[in-house]
Formats: C-alpha cells, structure tokens, sequence
C-alpha cells in the first residue's frame, strides 16, 4: 500500500515550457486536490476532485489545469510554465463520509521555472 | 474571504519546555480543526484534529483546544524534544469543506 506518490520529484523547466504532474493513490479516495506550497504562504488550494471525471477550481487555479480520469490518478497540468509557478506541489487524497476529513498528502514536487 | 491566522511564524524552545502555536479563522461554519507536521524536505502529517463539538483533545505530549466563541484554536506541545523541530501548520474547514491553511510555525527546539 504505498499511500500518495507523485511524479516528478523534481523538475527544471525553462518559461513557456509545458508539463504535467502525476498522483496517484491507492486508497480508493473519491478527494483528491492540489496544492502549491511557497515560504510564509502555508499550502494554497489550487484545483480540487470530488470524484472521478469531476474537477473543481480552488484559491489559486490560474495558469493550471487538472483532469480526473481514472479515480486513482489527478494530473496537474502546466500549459506554459512561468517563474511564479516556482514552488512545491502537493497533492493530498481524503475519503468520503463524515468523520472522514483527514486529507493524505503526497511526498511533493519541487517545480523550478526558470 | 475565508482566511486562517497563525502565530508565531517561528518558535524557539529549549529541549523540555512547553510550546503553543495559536490560530484564528473567520468561517464561523468550521467545524474540523486539522493540525500537521512538516519535518524538512518531507509531506505534511496530521498530528491531531478537533472537530466543533469538542473543546480539547489529547494525545500524549500534544494537545489542541477550542474556543468557537472567539473562533481560535491552539496547539499545546508539552516536554518537547529535538525530533518535535518542523513545520506545523493548522487548518480549518472552509464553508465548501475544503481546508484553509495557516501560514505555518517553525518550530526549532534547541538540546
């Protein structure tokens, strides 16, 4: 059971470029989000799932885009990266129901634009 | 909009005294209080949680207390040692469900 994975761990790109970012959880959670992560702003909300092939915008959603095609996979997709994507992505995962509001995350993304 | 304030953004302790990291948050609709841990180049981990109902919670060194009236909750680390040296960041639940995060603490406590 290996939880939340992403990939890449870690990635250089240059401005204009595009890329994705893969997690993937084998919890059978129907929650899956992304958030970025940046020095004194604490974990920013960027795109959320409710379920698969939902998707939902969250506090910070522009320059990104996401897809929920299978339940267990939320890609983040960058269309031209630029300098101020920068940053560590996290994606978390949570199940469904009351009570059940933990969220698990992933071992993150180191993003440097260039 | 919904917002969740954290103080202090840095704390220093000696290894055995007590630290408290305290959180505000404005959706007077939150009802999950969330607290994780962030050790350095790793992902965050829940340490503890509180829901609306309940005013403290316990779990060995760590403790978290409530107050909805003032809408402020607190993390309570007792003895605390080296390995307690992170990043913690509270949350709350927004009126969507989704979590709001605090700014995070840097906790640095010195042998």
């Amino acid at each position: 059971n290996a939880g939340v994975t992403q990939t890449p761990k870690f990635r250089v790109l240059k401005t204009g470029q595009s890329m994705t970012l893969l997690c993937a959880q084998d919890m059978n959670h129907e929650y899956m989000y992304w958030y970025r992560q940046d020095p004194g702003m604490g974990l920013r909300l960027i795109h959320y799932s409710v379920g698969e092939g939902t998707t939902a915008k969250g506090e910070v959603p522009d320059g990104y885009n996401v897809s929920r095609l299978k339940k267990q996979n939320f890609l983040l997709g960058l269309e031209s990266a630029a300098p101020s994507q920068t940053s560590v992505y996290f994606c978390a995962s949570q199940e469904l129901g009351a009570g059940k509001e933990t969220q698990y995350f992933g071992p993150g993304t180191r993003l440097l634009v260039l | 909009g919904e917002n969740v304030e954290q103080h202090p953004s840095t704390l220093s302790v000696q290894e055995g005294d007590s630290a408290v990291i305290k959180c505000t948050y404005s959706d007077s609709a939150s009802n999950y209080f969330p607290w994780y841990k962030q050790e350095l180049g790793k992902r965050p981990q829940l340490i503890i949680d509180i829901r609306s109902n309940v005013g403290e919670k316990k779990d060995q060194r760590i403790a978290v207390t409530l107050n909805k009236t003032a809408k402020h909750f607190s993390l309570h680390i007792t003895e605390t040692q080296p390995e307690d040296s992170a990043v913690y960041f509270c949350a709350a639940t927004s009126n969507t469900g989704k979590l709001i995060f605090g700014q995070g603490t840097t906790l640095q406590v010195k042998p």
